[in-house]
């Protein structure tokens, strides 16, 4: 079945102590990217990544890290969380850029750093 | 930052009444997509519009992309609970912008 694979669904830590949370699709996207939602807020994007070896910032980039080392993974790095990255976050993946080809989610997941 | 701002932020309706949900850009747009989350859910793709003045229906739902490519809306004539959910626009290039969403309920 293609899909976008996100873990862990629920994660709760403490302030400061790095984590990562993995996405992986198995469809050979070459767009990945990764998004927070937030309440009124909407979706805002963090990174994304055109291909292996290629990402850039999204809108809010900043307390976090990501890397494609391979065409199928996307992590989602924060290497010291903090509350006000308390949030839902989703992973997404398009064969093409978005503009040209829909985004398939992942099931999200709710971080909650105390 | 944002690029497309969607109203209203919530939407009351009785069943079997209509629904809309508007984005609006301050510039043009190249196109526009249309996302539909299930609470509890993950955005799921409902549709593109590319062309100016473009009209799609699926169903019960009518999405129109303005003359100007400045704005979208999204219409559900006769709502049902199935309908339940928060309505996103998104556009972009490379960088992908949503809409603040449009959280509808529908009253049974």
């Amino acid at each position: 079945e293609a899909q976008v694979t996100q873990n862990p669904r629920y994660l709760i830590t403490v302030t400061g102590k790095k984590l990562t949370v993995t996405c992986s699709q198995n469809m050979n996207h070459e767009y990945m990217s990764w998004y927070r939602q937030d309440p009124g807020l909407g979706l805002r994007q963090i990174y994304y990544s055109m291909n292996v070896e290629v990402t850039d910032k999204g809108d809010v980039p900043e307390g976090y890290k990501v890397s494609r080392k391979e065409k199928r993974n996307f992590p989602l790095i924060l290497e010291s969380p903090s509350p006000n990255q308390t949030s839902l976050y989703f992973c997404a993946s398009s064969p093409l850029p978005p503009h040209n080809s829909p985004l398939h989610f992942g099931n999200g997941t709710r971080l909650t750093v105390t | 930052g944002q690029q497309v701002m969607q109203i209203p932020q919530y939407q009351h309706v009785q069943e079997g009444e209509d629904f809309t949900t508007y984005c609006n850009s301050s510039t043009t747009l190249s196109n526009i997509q249309w996302y539909k989350q299930r609470p509890g859910g993950h955005p799921v793709f409902l549709i593109q519009l590319v062309k100016s003045g473009e009209v799609k229906k699926q169903k019960r739902l009518t999405f129109q992309f303005g003359e100007a490519k400045k704005n979208s809306s999204l219409h559900i004539t006769a709502t049902q609970t199935t309908d339940v959910g928060t309505y996103f626009c998104a556009e972009g290039g490379n960088q992908f912008y949503f809409g603040t969403g449009t959280s509808l309920t529908v009253i049974p």
